[in-house]
């Protein structure tokens, strides 16, 4: 079945970077894109950008596209996030999703990563 | 600040119609699909309803999803304890270029 597996949680202090790891199995890591949601604790769902499988284009939220990088590894079938400059308001969950939608469209996603918490504190 | 707005809360006792509601604009749900995810606590969301109208397989014909203009709705029919959960709406935003998520509707059933 298809599975989203995150990397374990991380402590960074402010102005460090972190990369969170989603490895991906039971589906065509190829033709499917990936994108990453985050949630602050007591929030709602932000979405923070994703990789186009269909064209290999990364696009960002606005607030975080200057700070945010995916990347992907097709041999390994695994997806990174990468936070760089980290305030405590990073504080939250971090989810990676399997993105469903034709060509260069993003609809939604149907599969999610379990989360991995980044705790930003000095 | 989220662009979808959702009622923070809604609840009814077990067997009860629940209806949900996600209301955005003419550049994200009036243009394309909306898409309603459940989250128990502690836990990643999960999609319930995808392409505005569709059910994932696993997921109960007591749920159903709609549009219309400029708002979706989600419906939970027969409720049931285990419905407790926070539920989102969200879409593409073709003029901020980015997915948004609704505020997010806490269901209670009583």
């Amino acid at each position: 079945q298809v599975q989203l597996v995150q990397s374990g949680g991380e402590v960074k202090k402010p102005g460090a970077s972190v990369k969170v790891s989603c490895k991906t199995s039971g589906y065509t890591f190829a033709i499917y894109g990936i994108s990453w949601v985050r949630q602050a604790p007591g929030q709602g769902l932000e979405w923070l950008g994703w990789f186009s499988a269909y064209n290999g284009r990364t696009r960002y939220a606005k607030n975080l596209q200057h700070r945010v990088t995916i990347t992907t590894d097709r041999s390994t079938s695994t997806a990174y996030l990468e936070v760089r400059g980290l305030r405590s308001d990073d504080t939250a969950v971090y989810y990676c999703g399997r993105v469903l939608g034709d060509r260069d469209y993003f609809y939604g996603m149907d599969v999610w990563g379990q989360g991995t918490t980044v705790n930003v504190s000095s | 600040q989220s662009v979808l707005t959702q009622p923070p809360s809604a609840s009814g006792t077990p067997g009860q119609r629940v209806t949900i509601s996600c209301s955005g604009s003419t550049s994200n749900i009036g243009i394309n699909y909306v898409y309603w995810y459940r989250q128990l606590p502690g836990t990643a969301p999960k999609v319930l309803m995808y392409n505005t109208d569709a059910r994932p397989s696993g997921v109960p014909d007591r749920f159903s999803g709609s549009k219309s203009g400029t708002s979706a709705s989600l419906a939970i029919s027969g409720l049931r304890s285990e419905d407790e959960a926070d539920y989102y709406c969200a879409g593409w935003d073709d003029s901020l270029s980015s997915y948004v998520f609704g505020t997010g509707t806490k269901v209670t059933v009583l």
